[in-house]
């Protein structure tokens, strides 16, 4: 079955610092993958996907996150944090299960909430 | 603001009680897609309509049923309500029903609580 791990629940850097989230996933065939964000009170809004080609993939708001097989990642990362990017980033895979002929849907990690100091 | 719409943004009822959550995908958009997210079990999908017909059904309970209209927005119906079905309620909608080959845009979502 498929499955996505982001093992940090909460991380908090400093306004300018560097920003990588962890998102490991359990697959069976090439992954369909995404990153999306969730600030207080809002909906998700895509950052990201990865569904072939070049491994690493630019994204809206300055992030970027790159796709390593064989560790099965595809860890989201920033060079520069900014207050506004406090929220809650969720990496989610797209799921194989067939139903009248279309295919499944998405399958996310539990999350990771991002704090950020002044 | 993604273009989908949700009503109501909040809603409190009680056990064993029924509700509707409407929702309105993105002008163009033919697929409509339910989400639950809730604190112990995270966001999980619940079930897909593309122009009216069911697509694709994720962890739905036989209490939940949606549907999707001519007009192409859609309804979720939570019945016979339980604690454990306080949670958050994303739809979302996307062009087709290629489901992850293309971006879905989410809904602001539906808070419901049930006392």
């Amino acid at each position: 079955a498929q499955s996505v791990t982001q093992p940090d629940i909460h991380i908090t850097v400093s306004e300018g610092a560097s920003l990588e989230l962890r998102c490991n996933y359990s697959y069976g065939a090439t992954p369909y993958l995404f990153w999306y964000v969730q600030s207080p009170g809002q909906g998700l809004q895509l950052l990201l996907k990865y569904f072939s080609g070049d491994t690493l993939v630019q994204g809206i708001k300055g992030f970027e996150a790159e796709f390593k097989r064989s560790q099965s990642s595809f860890n989201l990362r920033k060079p520069s944090v900014h207050w506004s990017d406090a929220a809650e980033y969720f990496c989610a895979v797209g799921a194989s299960m067939n139903y009248g002929g279309s295919q499944g849907n998405l399958i996310f990690g539990k999350g990771t909430k991002l704090s950020v100091k002044p | 603001d993604s273009g989908v719409t949700q009503t109501p943004k909040h809603l409190i009822t009680a056990t064993g009680q029924r509700v509707t959550l409407r929702c309105s995908p993105r002008s163009g958009d033919l697929s409509v897609y339910w989400y639950q997210q809730s604190l112990d079990q995270g966001l999980q999908f619940l079930i897909q309509y593309y122009n009216g017909e069911e697509r694709a059904k994720g962890n739905i309970l036989e209490r939940f049923s949606a549907q999707q209209f001519p007009d192409l927005h859609s309804e979720l119906n939570l019945s016979s309500l339980e604690l454990g079905d306080s949670a958050l309620y994303f739809c979302a909608s996307s062009v087709s029903q290629a489901l992850y080959l293309e971006t879905q845009y989410f809904g602001p979502g539906t808070r419901l609580l049930v006392l």
